[in-house]
Parts: C-alpha cells; structure tokens; sequence
C-alpha cells in the first residue's frame, strides 16, 4: 500500500496558475501509472489526467487539455499538475491516486483549489 | 453530464440486498471488463471495492460483489450495514477522447 499526500491547493483568481503535488511515502511510485482525480464541492468524481510509470504517456478530460500538464519526478516519488489558465469551474477537491493495471488502488486525502475573484 | 449513468440514490434495510447500476455504451462498459466500483464516505478519500468487473481487492468485505450484462455493470452489497451507507461511484476505461470516465454516483441510504 502507498500512502500518498497532496499540497499546493490554494485560493486562485480566474485565469491563474498553481501548481499540486502528490508525494508519496511506503513504497515507490516508480511502477505506477499515476492519476489525478477531482471533486468539485457537493459533487461526483471526475477523472483528470495520468501519467505513465517512466512519464512517456500523459493523458488528460477534454475539459483542461492545454491548460493542465501533469508530470512526475521518480527520484522524489512525486508527481505534480501544473493548472494554469484556471476557470471557476475547476473548483475542486484534487486527489492522487496509484493508476494500478486499469483501476485506482491507493488515494491521498486530497488538496482543495478554489478559483474565485 | 457523466459518461455512465447511476441512479442517483438507492436504499435499503439492514439486511437487505441491494444493487446499483452503471450504464454505458460499447465505448465503455460494453466493450472491455476494465470496471471498477468506489465507496467513499462523507469528508473520506474514495475506497476501490470492485476491479475488472468482479474481483475485490484483499481486504475488501465478500458482501460485495459486480458483475456486467451487455452496456451494464452492477455492484450488488448483499447483508446491509449501517457503515454501508456512503456514496457509491462505477469507473471505466473509454475509447473516447477522455480515456477514463466516472458514473455520476450514487448515494446509498441504509434505512
């Protein structure tokens, strides 16, 4: 099992940038496909984007193609998204979750990001 | 608008059996066994109950069993408990340009 920790949520204008990271403790996340998972307030879950175990592939919802990147650096057991041009409805709680042959095993507690004027 | 379509809520007596339903279509559901079925409780990160349709993963109760027919999965909790009421939520990979999609949820109330 792998205990997994966000940061970087914060309150954001309309149109800012911030960046979220998932740090990993227990075991490596080097042999995991890795996911970012949201939740807006009062809301059902929504799938964001994945990364491949050594970064190679990345996938993201059509929703914030172009303006999220999601990335990972192995040698730190981290995996981060950079969200930029960010809308009010990317309001969410954002969870990391392990990405293990087709499901999401292990989930953080997740960082909330609050996009508001 | 979710891919997958859940009820929106189902309940049941302690006890009881009950079963949700997650609809696709044969760009999802239908068209591989890479489902899985997630509680979460109130203020709680999501917990995996279900993989590939039907496996539970080691340590998860055997009250709770899936299955699929054609475009449909299912997640039936069998023995109801009052920890048992939670949200409930079906994932699966797509062939679509968003390769992974949620069901909307489903509030369970155990009565």
């Amino acid at each position: 099992e792998v205990q997994l920790v966000e940061s970087g949520g914060d309150l954001v204008q309309p149109g800012g940038s911030l960046r979220l990271s998932c740090a990993a403790s227990g075991s490596t996340l080097r042999k995991y496909w890795m996911s970012w998972v949201r939740q807006a307030p009062g809301k059902g879950l929504e799938w964001v984007a994945n990364i491949k175990h050594d970064g190679s592939e990345k996938s993201y919802v059509d929703s914030v193609k172009g303006r999220f990147i999601i990335s990972r650096d192995n040698a730190k057991d981290s995996v981060f998204l950079d969200m930029n041009s960010l809308r009010v409805e990317d309001t969410a709680l954002y969870y990391c979750a392990t990405h293990n042959d087709w499901r999401l095993d292990d989930w953080g507690q997740g960082t909330l990001v609050t996009v508001s004027s | 608008q979710s891919a997958l379509t859940q009820p929106a809520s189902v309940s049941g007596s302690p006890g009881q059996s009950i079963t949700i339903s997650c609809t696709g279509t044969s760009s999802d559901v239908g068209g591989h066994n890479h489902v899985s079925w997630y509680q979460q409780h109130p203020g709680k990160a999501p917990k995996i109950l279900i993989y590939d349709v039907s496996y539970r993963p080691s340590g998860v109760s055997n009250r709770f069993s899936g299955s699929k027919s054609g475009n449909t999965a299912s997640l039936t909790i069998s023995g109801l408990q009052a920890e048992d009421e939670a949200d409930y939520y079906c994932y699966s990979y797509t062939t679509r340009s968003t390769p992974w999609v949620f069901g909307g949820g489903t509030e369970l109330t155990v009565l």
